[in-house]
């Protein structure tokens, strides 16, 4: 079935580091991909997502590729803040036309000043 | 602009005790999920409903029950509660457009902190 693994965390960096969280996903057919992010007590809230193969999609400075050819969606940002101290989920959109996803296990990104 | 509201938030249960967690959504969405999640597994898909009067199984629906009487809410029933079931539920909703389920946002409650003892 579908899947989808994340790099574990968690990831500690400076304030301006670039960031890279790895996802990579088992997939039949052409499934949305999506980032989401979860603050310190709250829910879960989407980032960005990506349609179809080598869409970009950006928000709030992050940007993740959907790279069909090797099956990944990494998430990038160039420089981050302390306020970008989060869990971030990758997902995909699964099969079947019924909104279901399939989370990744979560990466845990702490930003320290 | 109330989105997704979960009751409760936190509630700690004994072992073999029955409740009831409420989700209300205000967006007029057609389909509803609910998700757990646990430390190291990401969410899993307990239960969800593509309409009012409909429900069906997730990933992991064992333990609980669910029902959608109206449109605007979401109930999950745990009838008997394991300490297995101690996790942080999250109830989500989405409004597809036609032919466009697959890429469309779930938009999420706060989640509730369930401990079962």
């Amino acid at each position: 079935g579908n899947s989808v693994t994340q790099m574990e965390g968690p990831v500690t960096l400076s304030e301006e580091a670039f960031l890279t969280i790895n996802c990579t996903y088992t997939a039949t057919g052409y499934p949305s991909l999506f980032w989401y992010v979860q603050y310190p007590g709250e829910g879960l809230q989407l980032l960005l997502k990506a349609t179809k193969a080598d869409d970009k999609g950006s928000n709030k400075g992050f940007e993740a590729t959907y790279r069909k050819e090797t099956t990944s969606f990494h998430l990038e940002k160039g420089s981050v803040q302390v306020s970008d101290s989060a869990v971030y989920f990758c997902a995909l959109s699964d099969s079947g036309n019924t909104g279901k996803l399939i989370f990744g296990q979560g990466t845990t990104l702490q930003v320290k000043p | 602009n109330a989105g997704v509201t979960q009751t409760p938030k936190f509630r700690v249960l004994k072992t073999g005790q029955s409740m009831t967690l409420l989700c209300a959504q205000d967006m007029n969405h057609e389909y509803m999920y609910w998700y757990r999640q646990d430390p190291g597994m990401g969410l899993r898909l307990i239960h969800y409903s593509v309409g009012e009067g409909t429900t069906a199984k997730g990933e992991v629906p064992d333990g609980y029950n669910v029902s959608r009487l109206k449109k605007q809410n979401f109930l999950l029933g745990l009838e008997s509660a394991a300490p297995s079931q101690t996790s942080v539920y999250f109830c989500a909703s989405s409004y597809p457009k036609s032919g466009q389920l697959h890429n469309t946002e779930a938009f999420f409650g706060q989640g509730t902190r369930l401990t079962v003892v």
